[in-house]
């Protein structure tokens, strides 16, 4: 079955300081979906890179995809206070129409 | 637009109780979807409807768990004989489509159940 998981799950930054978050997968997506989880709040995708993509941009944020390595990251440039928040890929498959598979999260805290 | 609306916001249940718990998708949307959100087990997918017909329950628990979509506007999630390991955040998602990247799900802000 297919799976999506970040390699670190919890970070702690100043404010202004740039920061990378990983994900790896184990079979085929046809899109890398991130969202953002906030307190007593569901996800909310934030920016989603399809596969023929390596690169993709939104404002602050910076996702990539490599797909020879099953994996993705997310990049917040700059990161401010109100970036505070638990960050999660998730990836579809070919094999299941529907769902997505969701990485255990990276909680992020961004600090004055 | 209110997004999803999940009921209620909090539920506690004895152990043994029976607790159902509301979804109202985004009005256009053809695909629910329920999750279930632990610290230990993260986000599981649970099950999911298209057009209101269900089309995956692969992550349901077979028994006690039961999930329905009478009509486009709402989904309920029924969880029998609850037990203290079926405390949850439960969340429902919709989507306009459940594939590609259309497939993006917008999430309600949850049900967290709590059974004694």
């Amino acid at each position: 079955s297919q799976w999506g998981e970040e390699n670190l799950q919890a970070l702690s930054i100043q404010e202004g300081e740039d920061v990378t978050m990983n994900c790896s997968y184990k079979t085929y997506t046809t899109v890398v979906h991130w969202y953002r989880q906030d307190s007593g709040r569901g996800p909310a995708l934030i920016i989603l890179i399809r596969s023929n993509e390596r690169e993709k941009r939104s404002g602050r944020l910076r996702a990539t995809l490599d797909t020879s390595s099953q994996s993705s990251s997310l990049s917040i440039t700059a990161a401010q206070c109100e970036d505070t928040a638990v960050y999660f890929c998730a990836t579809d498959g070919t094999q299941v129409v529907g769902q997505l598979t969701f990485g255990r999260g990276t909680r992020l805290q961004v600090y004055a | 637009n209110a997004g999803v609306i999940q009921t209620p916001r909090h539920k506690v249940t004895g152990k043994g109780q029976e607790a159902t718990l509301w979804c109202e998708p985004i009005s256009g949307h053809s695909a629910v979807f329920w999750y279930r959100q632990t610290i230990v087990q993260g986000l599981e997918f649970l099950t999911y409807f298209r057009n209101q017909a269900p089309i995956d329950d692969s992550g349901m628990p077979k028994e006690r768990f039961s999930a329905q979509m009478p009509n486009q506007s709402h989904s309920t999630l029924k969880i029998q004989s609850t037990q203290p390991q079926d405390s949850a955040v439960y969340l429902c998602a919709s989507s306009l489509r459940d594939w590609g990247v259309q497939n993006t799900l917008y999430f309600g802000a949850g049900t967290r159940l709590s059974v004694l």
